[in-house]
Parts: structure tokens; C-alpha cells; sequence
């Protein structure tokens, strides 16, 4: 079992409309979590990371909010362009007795359609 | 313009004949890393290395081999490729935050699409 969840794992949305993107983790502990935007064919571009003690963090339509007492954390994404097609990939930076480690999910598939 | 280079970007091979992927940054970056992604699994980390001369392997080195001569390259070798190794192969790049051994942000490069027949 992936200890990085996310969901859904598709999401067609309208344009202009809102969305959020879920990821649930079990890495533990952990010292922040990344959001990625991929584009189809193209490698991972950061959105936002966030320390264990932030609770929300803002990129321009992107807002990524993480809960470290439920591992959760969201991607809300606000009045969706048709660039934001693409998938949206949750890292988690694992910290364990000085070993470090990169977890990642299996990311969100999102389509905006006009 | 600040970017990762790879090549090729797209490959087409036979099993066992010897390849190179060539990765390239030009942000004086200290960390490198390659990663592969399949369908359904994510991300899976093969090789990193922080810093010249110095490299480790990830969660799937077998296979693979890396070396890092200069600063500003990294390049992947599979030196008897075979068809399980039929990916899209990742590499990235970043400074190290201080005191960490995982880059803060990692600058990924386009990809390289490997299929082994």
C-alpha cells in the first residue's frame, strides 16, 4: 500500500469552476509536504511546500492546506483555466532517525474542459 | 535560461545493447537525482547524488548505473537494458537545504521516454 494517497484519481471539471484534490499520507515523520503540476510530457514543476507546522500556503489560484494530526492535506484550485490540465502529483519528505526519503503519490489526473 | 537538459528524449532499443540518458543542469546545483515513472506507481527514485563524485542509490538501482565526473552532469547508463526497464525516466536537479540531505526544490528535466524491446 502506497503510504502516499491521493484522490481522485481523474477529475474533469469546467472551466471556471472550482476544485480540490485530496492527499492522505501515512509517512511518518515527516518534515514538509510538495505539491507538483505535471504536464502531459513534460517533468514535475513545484507548486507549494509546507513545513509540518504550516497550515496553508497560496500560489496565485493554488492553494494547498495541510492537516499533520490527519496527514491530510488539499490542493484547491480556484476558477480552473484550461491550462490547469495536467496531474497533480503530493510529495512527502520523510525524516526517520537521520534518514531522508521522498515519497510520492500516484497523483490526480485533472481535465478541464471549455 | 535556467533548466535541466535531457537526452534523448525519446529511445527506442533492443535488449542488452548499452545506453546513456545524458542529464545536464546549469544552476550550479549540488543535488541530482534520477527517477523513473510507470503508470499507477509514481515516481520511484533510482539513483542521487549529492554532490561530485558522490552517489547512492534510491528505491530501484537495480540495473542502472550513474556517474557524476562534473558538477553539471549526471548521466544514466543501463548498461544490458531489458524490457521491464520500458519507462519514462526523470531527471532533477536542486540545492541542498542546509543541514538536509533532500533538496528543498527539485527542478525536474523534460524526460526521456525509453521502450526496450
Amino acid at each position: 500500500k502506497n503510504q502516499v494517497e491521493q484522490s481522485p484519481q481523474s477529475l474533469i471539471i469546467l472551466e471556471g469552476k472550482n476544485c480540490t484534490l485530496q492527499c492522505n499520507y501515512t509517512v511518518s515523520p515527516f518534515s514538509n509536504l510538495r505539491w507538483y503540476k505535471q504536464d502531459t510530457g513534460r517533468g514535475p514543476v513545484s507548486l507549494t511546500i509546507m513545513t509540518f507546522s504550516e497550515n496553508t500556503k497560496s500560489n496565485g489560484r493554488y492553494t494547498a492546506t495541510l492537516d499533520a494530526d490527519t496527514k491530510q492535506s488539499s490542493l484547491h484550485i480556484t476558477a480552473s483555466q484550461l491550462s490547469d490540465s495536467a496531474s497533480y502529483i503530493c510529495v512527502v519528505h520523510e525524516v526517520n532517525f537521520g534518514n531522508e526519503k521522498l515519497t510520492f503519490g500516484t497523483g490526480t489526473r485533472l481535465t478541464i474542459i471549455p | 535560461e535556467a533548466q535541466v537538459t535531457q537526452n534523448p528524449r525519446y529511445l527506442i532499443t533492443v535488449t542488452g545493447k548499452k545506453l546513456t540518458v545524458t542529464c545536464s543542469q546549469n544552476m550550479n546545483h549540488e543535488y541530482m537525482s534520477w527517477y523513473r515513472q510507470d503508470p499507477g506507481l509514481g515516481l520511484r527514485q533510482i539513483y542521487y547524488s549529492m554532490n561530485v563524485e558522490v552517489t547512492d542509490k534510491g528505491d530501484v538501482p537495480e540495473g542502472y548505473k550513474v556517474s557524476r565526473k562534473e558538477k553539471r552532469n549526471f548521466p544514466l547508463i543501463l548498461e544490458s537494458p531489458s524490457p521491464n526497464q520500458t519507462s519514462l525516466y526523470f531527471c532533477a536537479s536542486s540545492f541542498l537545504a542546509g543541514g538536509h540531505e533532500i533538496p528543498y526544490e527539485q527542478y525536474f528535466g523534460p524526460g526521456t521516454r525509453l521502450t526496450v524491446t
